[in-house]
């Protein structure tokens, strides 16, 4: 049974680097697109960013000029940096899991990690 | 980019109720099409992918189908398990964006 575990700091202040690890265990890694979508407090879910091994790594428009997502095969781990955060990053920020052929099936989540930007 | 679009925002229905939820996407999309229900404080779980093709484990009163760039979601017969809001995802391009929820209650 595949599982995400996520973590990473849940407080932070404005322009500082949100930064989140996702962890898999107990499946493929380099199989799997895998992503991050978030979701601000009492609202609907935003796609940001996907990644594979040996594939392109895709971001959404509108955080590609401040997001990086990466791969740690060797720990079979998957990672978020969102750079110069501010209170509209705040949320929560979701590790998924998707098909083979991309990330935009999204069948096993991490547990959600709060992230709340405030001075 | 995609926009999707859904209706109606809530509805609230009584156990046994038929339901349905639409959506759709402002382009083309094929079939690729998802639906995920949430419940509060829980992560999304995927109900449908590929428009129509049923998650391993989600019971049978779930199904889906697709008109040119309209989903619709039903559920044929409403439990009590199956409050929370609903959303669509397309998987076509990237971004792939979801649509605004529908927030189901049970009367």
């Amino acid at each position: 049974q595949v599982q995400l575990q996520q973590w990473g700091a849940g407080l932070l202040k404005p322009s500082e680097t949100l930064s989140l690890t996702c962890g898999v265990y107990g499946g493929s890694f380099s199989a799997y697109y895998w992503s991050w979508i978030r979701q601000p407090p009492g609202k609907g879910l935003e796609w940001i960013a996907e990644v594979n091994h040996g594939g392109p790594t895709n971001y959404n428009p509108s955080l590609k000029s401040r997001v990086t997502i990466s791969l740690d095969t060797s720990d079979n781990q998957f990672s978020l940096k969102l750079n110069s955060v501010t209170a509209a990053d705040s949320g929560v920020y979701y590790c998924v899991r998707g098909a083979t052929y991309s990330s935009g099936r999204g069948d096993i989540w991490g547990q959600g990690t709060l992230v709340t930007v405030s001075s | 980019d995609i926009q999707m679009t859904q209706s109606p925002s809530s509805l609230s229905a009584s156990v046994g109720d038929r339901v349905t939820i639409i959506c759709r996407a402002s382009q083309s999309i094929d079939n690729y099409l998802n639906w995920y229900q949430q419940k509060p404080g829980k992560a999304p779980k995927l109900l449908v992918y590929l428009a129509s093709s049923l998650q391993t484990g989600v019971p049978s009163r779930f199904s889906s189908s697709r008109s040119g760039t309209d989903f619709t979601l039903t559920i044929s017969s409403l439990q009590p398990e199956d409050f929370g809001t609903y959303y669509c995802q397309q998987s076509y391009s990237t971004p792939f964006a979801f649509g605004p929820g529908t927030k189901v209650d049970i009367k």
